[in-house]
């Protein structure tokens, strides 16, 4: 049974430019949240996909967008990248609505130049 | 604003010494608590967690925790630590805000453990 897969594994980008993450759920799950760890922080919760909509909403500007498709799967999108995006993107997956028990991916780390 | 605060940011010890890693939350409502931790080149794991019922829940690896809800807090323990508990720890509550929840972090506490 496979865990939270994400991919890719590292990626480096310059200021300005854009970026999709990606993200396949747990099986069973149907529910996905994006978190951003700065490092030397805990994880901040960005946003929540379940039923292809976007649920809850953290403290991110615009410029960090997602989607969910019908297979469940998720990209985080972030555009304009400054440097301060860089950071670990953690990808979990829960079952239902209620979303409490969520199980974590091995994360994207995001170096912006 | 909601938040979680984890006391030690940095912990030292030898084998087979007790711990206890504190953690308090500022939310007066409904909870659930949780603590993950993060093994060195792995990924988020979750360590244990409380929905309701018994305030002292208990989790893999002999990790414990104890839910005290006029203190809001949910401090960690393991009576014997091991080298192989070598990890950064994370605690983490889900406030109760109308059915769709998201997970706020501690800052994490990083956890040595000398043989």
């Amino acid at each position: 049974d496979a865990g939270v897969t994400q991919s890719p594994t590292h990626l480096i980008k310059t200021r300005g430019q854009q970026v999709t993450l990606r993200c396949s759920p747990k099986s069973g799950h149907d529910t996905v949240s994006w978190y951003q760890q700065a490092l030397g922080q805990g994880p901040q919760f960005i946003f929540q996909y379940y039923e292809e909509e976007e649920r809850q909403r953290g403290n991110f500007p615009d410029r960090f967008s997602g989607h969910q498709f019908p297979n469940y799967s998720s990209e985080l999108n972030v555009n304009a990248l400054l440097l301060g995006d860089s950071a670990l993107y953690l990808c979990a997956s829960s079952t239902g609505q209620g979303a409490r028990e969520q199980y974590f991916g091995p994360g994207t780390r995001l170096t912006v130049t | 604003a909601q938040s979680v605060s984890q006391h030690n940011h940095h912990v030292i010890l030898s084998e087979a010494a007790s711990l206890e890693l504190g953690c308090n939350y500022s939310y007066g409502g409904t909870v659930n608590l949780f603590w993950y931790v993060q093994y060195p080149g792995q990924h988020l794991q979750l360590l244990l967690k409380y929905f309701s019922g018994d305030p002292l829940v208990k989790g893999i690896k002999g990790f414990e925790a104890e839910f005290i809800k006029s203190k809001f807090s949910f401090n960690l323990r393991k009576p014997s630590v091991q080298w192989s508990d070598t990890a950064e720890y994370f605690c983490a509550v889900i406030p109760f805000s109308g059915g769709y929840n998201k997970l706020i972090f501690g800052a994490g506490t990083r956890l040595a453990v000398h043989p």
